[in-house]
């Protein structure tokens, strides 16, 4: 089965750059999106089509691509980006499975 | 808005089904694919399959083929999944979602939630 890698855990200080990469085999042959989920809560897409925010979600969030790496940037951290993000290559050929998630802790 | 309104908790015994309703509303129903999508217990996300509401094509993720089912009543907006054999590792909360309008691609819009539960 298609296998995504990110890092269990990201650790970043309030103000400041958190990154969670997102990689696979094919990754850069389709879209990403990336997702934020709180404890208790459904998740929220925050970044699709590799770099796009949709309506609502704040400019902190932005994403990229390199090859078959995804990044996910929050810039300027704040205390609600505690949460696990999820990436997921938007591609039938791999069942659109997800990443196996980070855990932002906001130290 | 849009919105997907998924139906209660459910208990069930290993080797029964369980069926899940979504109801859409804010949008017109048979245009956007509806996705399931499910989370164990501190577990990540993993998706299950596609229906398109307009003509009732599916897809399924090959780990639940044979054992997962999509279906909708258009007149009504819902969508429901249904999942048949149930084990204890099937123990989740199970979600609906539809895609970005814009690019079709993500899932910009989540029902609440049905936590479903297999225990004897």
């Amino acid at each position: 089965s298609y296998e995504l890698t990110q890092p269990p855990s990201v650790s970043v200080s309030p103000g400041q750059t958190a990154s969670i990469t997102c990689s696979g085999e094919t990754l850069g042959e389709t879209y990403v999106s990336w997702y934020q989920q709180r404890p208790g809560q459904s998740p929220v897409l925050v970044i699709h089509q590799d770099n796009k925010r949709p309506s609502g979600i704040p400019e902190r969030f932005s994403g990229s691509i390199s090859g078959n790496t995804a990044t996910l940037t929050i810039s300027g951290t704040q205390a609600m980006d505690e949460a696990d993000y999820y990436c997921q290559p938007w591609d039938a050929r791999i069942s659109y499975v997800f990443g196996p998630g980070t855990r932002v802790t906001v130290l | 808005q849009e919105q997907l309104v998924q139906s209660g908790a459910e208990v069930k015994k290993p080797g029964a089904s369980v069926k899940v309703s979504c109801q859409a509303s804010g949008y017109t129903f048979t245009t956007a694919d509806i996705n399931w999508v499910r989370q164990a217990p501190g577990q990540g996300l993993e998706w299950m399959g596609w229906m398109n509401p307009d003509n009732g094509d599916t897809g399924y993720a090959q780990k639940f083929q044979g054992r997962l089912t999509f279906t909708r009543d258009t007149s009504i907006g819902t969508a429901y999944m249904e999942l048949s054999n149930l084990r204890s590792d099937d123990t989740a909360i199970y979600y609906c979602a539809i895609p970005n309008w814009g690019s079709g691609v993500g899932l910009e819009y989540w029902g609440q939630g049905t936590l479903v539960t297999v225990s004897s």
